[in-house]
């Protein structure tokens, strides 16, 4: 079957580092995706992963594991403006999380 | 600028009617998507295309119908067939298609047009 599980809410501190993780069970896995959505607005590519390991882009990385059907995604120096939806989602759109609300507060 | 365009932004209708909701993109991209967003949920897939004059249903294509025509247009039609069209939804498009071997790549990336809220009175 395919199914994506994230987290509904987390809240962090304005500064500090925040994992958002992700758990899949998708047979023929062909690569993860993170975006982030704010409020009313539609999402925005973030990262993807497709092996194992981090891929780093400034503030924001993003993790894999394959065998464990397993993704994080990291955002360091939080700053207000990062509350927002954080979804991660496989290839082809057809199977996408309910996404993580990240409320950053001061 | 090189970008994905909904229209109307914000859309009302009288139960019973159907409505065509448009999509434009001219990022040359091959494959469209139409996706349906209910409050504090997640996306869920429509209708999606990898060529022109082909598409697949989706996860929730019942109600709902589409066409591509033309490579850079993929309008989505709401029919009074559905029951609960009051939602956001959101058009994507991507450089490849998703239904191809391999793994994934930037070419899968999504790019979303800003979404028309449509309201059912």
């Amino acid at each position: 079957g395919q199914n994506i599980d994230q987290p509904t809410e987390m809240t962090a501190t304005e500064g500090a580092i925040v994992q958002i993780n992700c758990t899949y069970q998708t047979s023929g896995f062909n690569g993860l995706f993170w975006y982030q959505q704010h409020a009313g607005e539609a999402p925005t590519f973030l990262s993807y992963n497709v092996l194992d390991g981090l891929e780093e882009k400034g503030r924001f990385s993003s993790f894999l594991s394959r065998s464990k059907g397993y993704s994080y995604l990291l955002l360091k120096e939080l700053q207000m403006k990062d509350s927002a939806s954080y979804l991660c989602a496989g290839r082809g759109g057809s199977i996408f999380g309910a996404g993580t609300r990240l409320f950053v507060k001061a | 600028d090189g970008g994905i365009t909904q229209s109307p932004k914000y859309l009302f209708r009288k139960e019973g009617q159907n409505v065509t909701l448009s999509c434009e993109q001219n990022l040359n991209h091959d494959a469209m998507y139409w996706y349906r967003q209910d409050p504090g949920q997640g996306l869920r897939l429509i209708y999606y295309s990898q060529i022109v004059n082909d598409f697949q249903k989706g996860d929730i294509a019942e109600g709902y119908s589409v066409s591509r025509e033309k490579k850079e247009s993929f309008p989505l039609t709401v029919t009074s067939a559905q029951k609960n069209p009051t939602a956001f939804y959101l058009c994507a498009s991507s450089p490849q298609g998703p239904d191809r071997e391999g793994l994934a790549g930037v070419g899968d990336t999504q790019y979303f047009g800003p979404g028309t809220r449509l309201t059912v009175l």
